[in-house]
């Protein structure tokens, strides 16, 4: 059964910049046509797509986070990971990881998710 | 603001039928036969409850089903449960490996 777990720091400052990595486990993150995709959640609000990569680096971001985002992959680690600049109160969010079975199949498998504060 | 329009909130007594719309533009949601639900608990991840409009993953009860007209599309509950009461979200791919979200619904079981 395939496993996504987020981990990072549960804290940044105003202005710095977020960072998450996502372990795969029971199954290779280079897994052909799959694609790895970060999604948040404000407390109490709604989902956000933030963006997609595969294994190989094509990436895809959402256009409003496209500026301050940078995604990557670690396939020696099995692991995939996104940076967030410039981070605001407005970033704070419960961060899920999760897979694509392909580029425009909606997640499947999710991570538990990580709440992220923006604290000054 | 979400991309996909949601109502807030639903209700509905045990064993009722319940529908819950999503409706987004001929760019997303019209465009692409690939809406898909998801139920989210209280504290949990999303959980995939339908995909590419109607198919159902394995495991999902068929007491879930999923439609979609034009730039709306909607879930149905047939016979709703106690433990059907979470958050539903629709999300649907809009192209070039986008994807957007609705801004959910509060299914609350009477």
């Amino acid at each position: 059964q395939l496993q996504l777990q987020e981990s990072g720091p549960g804290r940044v400052k105003p202005s710095e910049t977020l960072s998450l990595t996502c372990t795969v486990s029971g199954g290779s993150i280079s897994s052909s046509s799959n694609y790895w995709v970060w999604i948040r959640q404000p407390p109490g609000k709604g989902l956000e797509w933030i963006g997609s990569i595969y294994y190989s680096g094509n990436t895809y971001y959402n256009p409003s986070l496209k500026s301050r985002v940078t995604m990557s992959v670690d396939t020696s680690n099995n692991q995939f990971s996104l940076k967030l600049s410039s981070v605001t109160a407005a970033d704070t969010a419960v961060y899920y990881c999760a897979r694509l079975l392909t580029v425009e199949q909606p997640p499947d498998f999710w991570g538990q998710g990580t709440l992220v504060t923006v604290f000054s | 603001q979400s991309a996909l329009t949601q109502p807030a909130s639903v209700s509905g007594s045990p064993g009722q039928s319940i529908t819950i719309s999503c409706t987004g533009t001929s760019s997303d949601v019209g465009s692409y036969n690939l809406v898909s639900w998801y139920q989210q608990h209280p504290g949990k991840a999303p959980k995939l409850m339908i995909y590419e409009g109607s198919k159902r993953p394995s495991g999902v009860s068929n007491r879930f089903s999923g439609s979609k007209s034009g730039n709306t599309a909607s879930l149905t509950f047939s016979g709703l449960q106690a433990e059907d009461e979470a958050d539903y979200y629709c999300c649907s791919y809009a192209g070039s490996g986008t994807f957007e979200f609705g801004g959910g619904t509060k299914l609350t079981v009477l």
